[in-house]
């Protein structure tokens, strides 16, 4: 079955520090690839997305992910987060054989001022 | 440009209770969803719907009913509400295939 794979539930970093979260899918065709940006108190917002073209995509606020398609991975970076990026992250993606999204469980990220 | 629009905000059922999650976009958009959001659980796609009138389940339908009369409008029903609905629901639409998903602000429902 396709699914997806968030490897940390929960993440504690400082301010400054470097973040990377790790998302893996198991499927072998195209997919698209999202990752998307809960803050608390509010619904999910889209932070990034990969459909084609250069796999280093950049998105909001900072962030970046890299496709690494040998390695069916989509990981989410930050240089150096701040406290306002505490919220919960979802990695998603869309193979090319289905239109709906297959989520992962979310990673929780707290950032300590 | 509202984007799409999830009515109440939040709710208390008792068990047994039926009630009508209200959704609808402004953006023409063909794709609708509804998912729940348990903590640590991440979404779960109850119903979906790919145009007017047509839906079709999702990984959790048990408990729920969906319609889908026009483009704008994607209401989820419980029937004989139980606490194992008490969630986070939201409702999400986008345009074409594979494009960014646009979510409600979401309905608290806690069934007691």
């Amino acid at each position: 079955a396709q699914s997806v794979s968030q490897h940390n539930h929960h993440v504690i970093l400082s301010e400054a520090a470097s973040l990377e979260l790790g998302c893996n899918y198991s499927y072998g065709g195209t997919v698209n690839l999202f990752w998307y940006v809960q803050y608390p108190g509010q619904h999910l917002q889209l932070l990034l997305k990969y459909f084609s073209g250069d796999p280093l995509v950049k998105g909001i606020k900072g962030f970046e992910a890299e496709f690494i398609k040998s390695k069916f991975s989509f990981n989410l970076r930050k240089p150096s987060v701040q406290w306002s990026d505490t919220a919960e992250y979802f990695c998603a993606v869309i193979p090319d054989s289905n239109y709906q999204l297959i989520w992962g469980a979310g990673t929780k990220l707290i950032i300590k001022p | 440009n509202a984007g799409v629009t999830q009515t109440p905000k939040f709710r208390i059922l008792k068990i047994g209770q039926s009630m009508t999650l209200q959704c609808t976009q402004d953006m023409n958009h063909n794709y609708m969803y509804w998912y729940r959001q348990d903590p640590g659980m991440g979404l779960k796609l109850i119903y979906y719907s790919v145009g007017a009138g047509i839906t079709d389940k999702g990984e959790v339908p048990n408990g729920y009913n969906v319609s889908r009369s026009t483009t704008e409008d994607f209401p989820l029903r419980l029937e004989l509400a139980a606490p194992s609905q008490t969630s986070v629901y939201f409702c999400a639409s986008h345009g074409s295939f594979g494009s960014p998903l646009h979510f409600g602000n979401g309905t608290r429902l806690t069934v007691t």
